[in-house]
């Protein structure tokens, strides 16, 4: 079955604690991204990935680092997080040949920060 | 000029009735615009999609009607359902998706 699997689904952690996000593939796209989803917001996207080791920021990358060193991964990591990270977050793959479409979306993580 | 601004931010509608979400955009370099559906506790999953050189797709009672010269797109859901109830995202894309802010659709029963 075609997914984006990220773990986990719920974390609460304190602020300054260094914390990871994953998310993997197995659909071989080469293009992953991340994204936030606040009310009144939609989806802003944090970080994107082309392909792999190929990573460059999206339009809210502040307190956020991602590396790609598969092709089928995409960590996201919070150095230091901070309340306003408290957010929901989604991880997307997709294809990113001429006619590629869809982007699939992992189920989220929502994380609180205190 | 990245934008997609998104309306209305909520829309209530009676069972059978229509619903309808307007987008407007302002990168003419879009090349692909896709509806996504989440429902809660989901991610958001392909409803619809349209490319510019087509100003109407249909897919059962979901709709888009696309007019490029007004840089708009609009979702049109008839017979609207209770299992319709979600959140409704448009999007334009380049090499990235630019998504609207989103607009949560309740169908009364």
């Amino acid at each position: 079955e075609a997914q984006v699997t990220q773990n986990p689904r719920y974390l609460i952690t304190v602020t300054g604690k260094k914390l990871t996000v994953t998310c993997s593939q197995n659909m071989n796209h080469e293009y992953m991204s991340w994204y936030r989803q606040d009310p009144g917001l939609g989806l802003r996207q944090i970080y994107y990935s082309m392909n792999v080791e190929v990573t460059d920021k999206g339009d809210v990358p502040e307190g956020y680092k991602v590396s790609r060193k598969e092709k089928r991964n995409f960590p996201l990591i919070l150095e230091s997080p901070s309340p306003n990270q408290t957010s929901l977050y989604f991880c997307a793959s997709s294809s990113t040949g001429l006619r590629s479409t869809e982007a699939f979306f992992g189920q989220g993580t929502r994380l609180t920060v205190v | 000029q990245q934008q997609v601004k998104q309306s209305p931010q909520s829309l209530i509608v009676q069972k059978g009735g229509i619903s309808i979400i307007n987008c407007a955009y302002e990168n003419t370099a879009f090349d692909y615009f896709p509806w996504y559906q989440q429902f809660p506790g989901k991610g958001p999953a392909l409803l619809i999609a349209i490319r510019p050189d087509v100003s109407e797709k249909k897919e059962g009672r979901f709709t888009i009607s696309f007019n490029k010269s007004a840089k708009q797109f609009s979702l049109h859901i008839m017979d609207s359902q209770p299992g319709d109830s979600a959140t409704y995202f448009c999007a334009g894309r380049t090499y990235k998706y630019i998504f609207g802010t989103g607009t949560r659709l309740k169908v009364l029963a």
